[in-house]
């Protein structure tokens, strides 16, 4: 499975828009693209997944290049509970979910 | 979405002593479960999958007779950790997956060895 790179931090305010950029340049193509999230002392949460459309859910929307060598999970209106570390993942159908480092976001007031 | 349950949430036990978690899909049957261990300010570390009815596949450097990981129906795993030492003191997570896509994960059990 292709690996990705994330910051490893980021801020935003309450109320605006985070976008969370991630790199999977080695992707290949039948490589989905996944967001997870996880709150501190929490099991992972699902956000979104893709393969080459852009997708929205009520969480979020992902992003993903026309050449799918990077993506962007977008949270719209971001509140204090989205605090938490956003993992991007690549990974093909029946593969595993291997977690890297992620982001940590902190929404602040 | 899915729920899958972990119990314990929490355990404290002496060393020398095994512990048994369990991981449970409620609303859905699982071809497939996961483990992963998570150390303080660490990533999620993969530990092995399980498929119902067979035997667990550990990544490497996991030591399966110390993990030991039971998949006995569609709807529940079990991790014991046998003769548990304070370095296996960790966060410990499970995840089910239907098919090859979504992954749900548990809300984590956290062992502590004294």
């Amino acid at each position: 499975d292709a690996k990705t790179t994330q910051p490893p931090s980021m801020d935003c305010a309450e109320g605006r828009a985070a976008n969370l950029p991630c790199n999977h340049s080695t992707i290949s193509g039948n490589e989905y693209v996944y967001w997870y999230r996880q709150i501190h002392s929490q099991g992972p949460q699902y956000i979104i997944h893709g393969l080459k459309n852009n997708e929205t859910n009520e969480m979020a929307s992902l992003i993903i290049t026309e050449d799918r060598k990077s993506s962007t999970l977008i949270l719209p209106h971001a509140t204090l509970r989205d605090t938490a570390v956003y993992y991007c993942i690549v990974k093909g159908s029946w593969g595993k979910l291997q977690f890297g480092a992620g982001t940590q976001v902190v929404v602040t007031p | 979405g899915a729920v899958v349950s972990q119990h314990p949430s929490w355990v404290i036990c002496k060393s020398g002593t095994s512990v048994k978690i369990e991981c449970r899909s409620l609303d859905f049957q699982a071809t497939t479960m996961f483990w992963y261990r998570q150390f303080p300010k660490q990533s999620l570390m993969l530990m092995a999958t399980s498929n119902e009815g067979s035997k667990a596949t550990y990544e490497q450097g996991v030591e399966k007779d110390k993990f030991l990981i039971n998949h006995a129906s569609l709807t529940l795993s079990t991790l014991t950790v046998t003769s548990a030492h304070p370095e296996d003191s960790s966060f410990y997570i499970c995840s089910a997956r239907v098919g090859g896509n979504e992954q749900f994960f548990g809300p984590g059990t956290r062992l502590t060895v004294l």
